[in-house]
């Protein structure tokens, strides 16, 4: 598939549990952006990475979150000792740095935390 | 900082009425412009865009204008459908590095 892909769609977890949401982009795309989308609001920004330079991380909500991308590809967001209110949809988004700029997104993975 | 405020909702309209959904934003420099729409159990999908002053953007009977003087990329439709039921977002563009900027989402319903 030439869209952005995110894995697992769902997933449920236990207060205090680490969760990882992995993230593939489109092939080509160096622009790579991390948002939360919680019930009812708009999209909060996460962490941007572009290329090799070093990630904005400018929108993570406490320690307990960070991400990675490997290769310049792919991209997982780890949250650790996860909280109720970290329950939300995680989207995933990439982008060219030129040309049009938009950014294409993934369908999202759907967080519970009970 | 760079930002984007839009018209909170929701938006109920008859099929067949027109639509205005506003949106202003606050940049430095010229930022690109965007609606996103999220059709009920989808993912975001890029609806349309400008990327310059006096800019409309189209699609499927959408259209934005990017107003510099008004710092607005309002969002019309002369005729909405069923179809048309869905979440819009509109978002920035920074011209000077990458990070985008989205709006808190108005919800559109039309109804038969």
């Amino acid at each position: 598939g030439a869209g952005v892909s995110q894995s697992p769609s769902n997933k449920v977890t236990e207060k205090g549990k680490d969760v990882e949401l992995r993230c593939d982009p489109i092939s080509g795309h160096t622009a790579l952006y991390w948002y939360r989308q919680s019930l009812g609001q708009g999209l909060e920004f996460l962490i941007y990475f572009q290329g090799n330079s070093a990630p904005d991380k400018s929108g993570l909500p406490s320690d307990r979150f960070s991400a990675e991308r490997t290769g310049g590809s792919v991209s997982t967001l780890t949250i650790q000792r996860t909280q109720q209110e970290d329950s939300a949809v995680y989207l995933c988004a990439s982008s060219l740095t030129s040309g049009g700029f938009e950014q294409f997104f993934g369908p999202g993975t759907r967080l519970t935390v009970l | 900082g760079d930002s984007v405020t839009q018209m909170e909702g929701p938006v109920t309209l008859s099929e067949e009425a027109f639509l205005t959904i506003n949106c202003t934003y606050t940049a430095t420099g010229y930022p690109s412009l965007f609606w996103y729409v999220q059709y009920p159990g989808e993912g975001l999908q890029l609806l349309l865009k400008a990327t310059k002053a006096d800019d409309k953007g189209s699609n499927k009977g959408f259209e934005a204008t990017y107003r510099k003087e008004t710092t607005s990329f309002h969002l019309e439709k002369g005729s909405v459908q069923v179809s048309d039921s869905a979440v819009y977002f509109c978002a920035l563009r920074a011209n000077t590095g990458n990070q985008f900027y989205f709006g808190t989402g108005t919800s559109l319903t039309v109804i038969p």
